[in-house]
């Protein structure tokens, strides 16, 4: 079983409509969460960061952690076109003196049609 | 903002020639990563440095090196190319403590 589980997706709305994405983990040490979008063909590009158990906000993006479910959520609200990419969680147990490795989840692809 | 470059978006090699993928990051971080990405496989860690000249494998490291001799630059070596090596390559750069990397665009490598 993989360290952290995402479904593949692929994720279709409409446009406007609220996407909802998350990934479950196994690892009861990590404690710092990343949510990256990736476009085709392009390098992830980091989202959102979050530590710990909480919500955060920044714009149209909600990152949730629930750490006693060992559960992790992005929600996208008034979701656009532009958004169509492939979500990215990755998370990591702490910060070390050097070299913080990640966990990465496969992806899900989010297609948000107008 | 932070800028991590890597030398070629797509490079077609063929089996058995000696690969070097450079990337480059101008935010003076102290470490820098390689991954290689498949379908159904996600990212996987080849290897990381967190210093001049220190080096570290990762998950999957057979059949790679890697090079570290400025702080900025980072290179993965593919001694002898195999098609099993036909991936996309994508780099990461990060404060030495810090988790968040910050990803290059990544080079799309076919050994034929």
């Amino acid at each position: 079983q993989k360290e952290v589980e995402q479904d593949p997706g692929p994720l279709s709305v409409p446009e406007g409509a609220i996407v909802s994405l998350n990934c479950t983990y196994s690892n009861s040490a990590f404690q710092y969460f990343m949510w990256y979008r990736q476009y085709s063909r392009k390098g992830p590009e980091l989202l959102m960061y979050t530590y710990s158990s909480g919500n955060k906000e920044d714009g149209r993006f909600t990152a949730q952690v629930d750490k006693s479910s060992k559960y992790i959520s992005l929600f996208i609200r008034d979701s656009q076109p532009s958004d169509s990419a492939t979500y990215l969680c990755a998370m990591s147990p702490g910060r070390k003196a050097a070299g913080n490795k990640l966990t990465f989840g496969g992806g899900t692809r989010v297609l948000v049609k107008p | 903002d932070v800028k991590v470059t890597q030398s070629s978006r797509y490079l077609v090699k063929r089996t058995g020639e000696k690969v070097f993928l450079e990337c480059v990051q101008d935010m003076d971080h102290e470490n820098m990563f390689w991954y290689r990405q498949d379908p159904g496989l996600g990212l996987r860690l080849i290897y990381f440095s967190y210093d001049v000249k220190m080096k570290e494998k990762g998950d999957i490291p057979e059949g790679y090196s890697v090079s570290r001799e400025k702080k900025e630059r980072f290179s993965l070596i593919l001694e002898s190319a195999s098609t099993n090596q036909t991936s996309m390559y994508l780099c990461a750069s990060s404060f030495l403590s810090h988790n968040e990397q910050f990803f290059g665009p990544g080079t799309r490598l076919t050994v034929l």
